[in-house]
């Protein structure tokens, strides 16, 4: 286990609704990335957060966006949800920006569906 | 032109089998190379990685980066049946901001 949990593991949404997807990270990492994954794709990176504040961002509209909190806890927030949006949502923690990449910790995803 | 290229299979060997993973990559950019497995409804657990060019072993596993060709990849040796998976190369440029970037992974089984 990586100590890293995501809720809900499932969740189905209609087009145009708006998603919030929590993830925990472990105690002391105060860095989280979000990813996309969509069947039978690699991840897509989505963002990063350090220390509360986004500090870098992958190929994605401003509909997506996060928040992360002094607790190691983060969110991310999809509004005017699309078709396409339907992937398994993963949030990955790291205990140092530095090795943010090389010591990413990966949650088991949140699989939204959206109708 | 994606900028990670990973067949994705899926590759099925017998138990035993010695097993290559690979991945090209067009981004000259990229330093930082990992592997990742990951087992059907769970996030993908970092496997190993590498820095530039060079051999790592870890225990049955064996990553190789040559960045002279943007060619990196994944031996597993003894191959075991739980060691059926995706496996999704990743890389990326260091600096921390950049996020990573994966490839579509490779679906492997082996056989008992």
């Amino acid at each position: 286990e990586t100590g890293v949990t995501q809720s809900p593991t499932h969740l189905i949404k209609t087009r145009g609704q708006q998603v919030t997807l929590r993830c925990s990270s472990q105690s002391g990492h105060n860095t989280v990335s979000w990813y996309q994954q969509a069947l039978g794709q690699g991840p897509q990176f989505i963002f990063q957060y350090y220390r509360e504040e986004e500090n870098g961002r992958g190929n994605f509209p401003p509909r997506f966006s996060g928040l992360q909190f002094p607790n190691y806890s983060s969110e991310l927030n999809v509004n005017a949800l699309e078709l396409d949006d339907s992937a398994l949502y993963l949030c990955a923690s790291s205990p140092d920006p530095i090795l943010v990449n090389t010591e990413a910790f990966f949650g088991q995803g949140t699989r939204l569906t959206v109708v | 032109q994606k900028e990670v290229e990973q067949d994705p299979g899926p590759l099925s060997v017998p138990e035993g089998a010695i097993v290559s993973l690979n991945c090209t990559y067009s981004n000259s950019a990229f330093q930082y190379f990992m592997w990742y497995r990951q087992y059907s409804r769970k996030g993908p657990e970092l496997l190993m990685y590498t820095y530039s060019s060079g051999n790592k072993e870890d225990g049955r596993f064996t990553a190789q980066v040559d960045k002279s060709s943007k060619y990196i990849s994944l031996f597993i040796r003894d191959s075991q049946p739980s060691d059926s998976a995706t496996y999704l190369c990743a890389m990326t440029a260091g600096g921390g901001a950049d996020g990573l970037t994966f490839g579509k992974g490779t679906h492997l089984i082996i056989q008992p």
